[in-house]
């Protein structure tokens, strides 16, 4: 069980918005720690995507959106396409555990 | 252009041993915390370990504590992971991922492609 919670699979079609939720607690997100977001695309090695909550990397499109309030966060994806459909996941850090810690991941799919 | 370059991973037994290397190229490697990041498969994405740019700082999962090691040569740009008494439950394929900051990590933002590693008798 991951510390930082998301939903197993999220879906939409080619066009919508889908957002994924990151929801940890008072020792991790709630307790200031930024979160990050990464994109895994089938047999390949994650790629950073959100970072600093809410920050696009160089090369990152700007459907992508990240936002964090409380203890949860959440990453927004607009004008959805099928090169979307990856697994997410969210990372924060946790200070009770004094551990880098990841969300189980979310599969994304692209009706 | 960054690239981290692991390489190391293959099958061994049940409490066996194995080093796996990570090679640097396309930044200033001794000015970043490296990491280990492990995922099983089909599972999520697993924090292994975290090593300070100069060395000198060293963070590990319960789950590795004692059995691994992290350990980076600045002069060869290679980070390294050394894995004693492995179990199956280690089985995984092993990242190798960049910090943005000398002594902390925050977040990871080159990765490299990850090697496998199969513990089974």
């Amino acid at each position: 069980q991951s510390v930082l919670t998301q939903p197993p699979s999220v879906s939409g079609a080619p066009g919508q918005r889908v957002t994924i939720s990151c929801t940890g607690s008072s020792s991790n997100i709630g307790a200031g720690h930024e979160v990050h977001w990464y994109q895994q695309l089938p047999g390949t090695a994650p790629k950073l995507l959100i970072y600093g909550n809410n920050n696009r990397p160089s090369g990152v499109p700007d459907r992508f959106s990240g936002s964090k309030s409380g203890t949860s966060a959440s990453l927004a994806i607009t004008g959805l396409q099928a090169e979307d459909e990856a697994d997410y996941y969210c990372q924060s850090y946790d200070i009770s555990l004094s551990v880098w810690v990841f969300g189980g991941g979310t599969k994304l799919t692209v009706l | 252009e960054v690239q981290l370059l692991e390489s190391g991973g293959g099958l061994v037994q049940p409490g066996g041993s194995l080093r796996l290397p990570c090679a640097a190229s396309g930044f200033t490697f001794s000015s970043y915390a490296m990491s280990w990041v492990r995922q099983a498969p089909g599972k999520g994405l697993e924090w292994v370990a975290t090593i300070s740019g100069s060395g000198d700082g060293t963070f590990y999962a319960d789950s590795v504590k004692g059995r691994f090691t992290i350990s980076r040569d600045n002069s060869k740009n290679t980070l390294y992971l050394q894995m004693n008494s492995l179990r199956a439950e280690d089985t995984a394929v092993y990242y190798c991922a960049k910090g943005v900051d000398s002594s902390w990590p925050y977040y990871f933002d080159y990765w490299g492609q990850g090697t496998p590693v199969t513990v089974s008798s």
